[in-house]
């Protein structure tokens, strides 16, 4: 069945380091990639997303592009911030019979913590 | 409201108890999905609406896990018999239709005692 491997953390980074989250995937099809973030004492968040191959999904200065020849997801920020620790989960869309949504596949989360 | 509403925030109960989680979805979504949140794992998929209706409920992980929807909007997960393992935080997310981004609400954590 269609899985997500994400890496394990946690991630210890200083602050304005770069940031590499590595997210790889099986599935069938064209699923649609996500990464979601729940801030300490938040629910999970939207970070960005991509539905087809070599797509970038980019915000708040992450970006993640869309590699359908190695299957990932990688997540990337050039300089984090102490503002960015959060657990970070990487996601693909899987089809349902009825109707247009999808049910979203989880990797396990890494969690980041960015000291000053 | 403006986002997903989910109560209660905590719940402690005694093994053998039933409980019942609601879930207040963003206006207008049409879509509204039960996950479960264990520790050390991923997110579990339980059950999908769409409307009042539940199209994939291959996710509950036995029979004593129920869930139904009411007028396109609220829902409830209701777990009967609750055991030490159903301990987890219960998440709802609800999305427009035909689309993929989910909106989630804080959670319900679930401890079984």
């Amino acid at each position: 069945g269609n899985s997500v491997t994400q890496m394990e953390g946690p991630v210890t980074l200083s602050e304005e380091a770069f940031l590499t989250i590595n997210c790889t995937y099986t599935a069938t099809g064209y699923p649609s990639l996500f990464w979601y973030v729940q801030y300490p004492g938040e629910g999970l968040q939207l970070l960005l997303k991509a539905t087809k191959a070599d797509d970038k999904g980019s915000n708040k200065g992450f970006e993640a592009t869309y590699r359908k020849e190695t299957t990932s997801f990688h997540l990337e920020k050039g300089s984090v911030q102490v503002s960015d620790s959060a657990v970070y989960f990487c996601a693909l869309s899987e089809g349902f019979n009825a109707g247009n949504n999808r049910k979203l596949i989880w990797g396990l989360g890494t969690s980041l913590a960015v000291n000053p | 409201g403006a986002g997903v509403s989910q109560s209660p925030s905590n719940k402690v109960t005694e093994k053998g108890k039933d409980v019942e989680l609601r879930c207040d979805p963003i206006s207008g979504h049409t879509a509204l999905y039960w996950y479960r949140q264990s520790l050390g794992q991923g997110l579990e998929f339980l059950i999908y609406f769409q409307g009042n209706s539940a199209p994939d409920k291959s996710g509950l992980p036995s029979d004593r896990f129920s869930a139904e929807r009411t007028g396109g909007s609220v829902s409830t997960l209701t777990i009967q018999r609750t055991q030490q393992e159903d301990s987890a935080v219960y998440l709802c997310a609800s999305s427009l239709a035909g689309r993929s981004e989910a909106f989630f609400g804080q959670g319900t954590r679930l401890t079984v005692v």
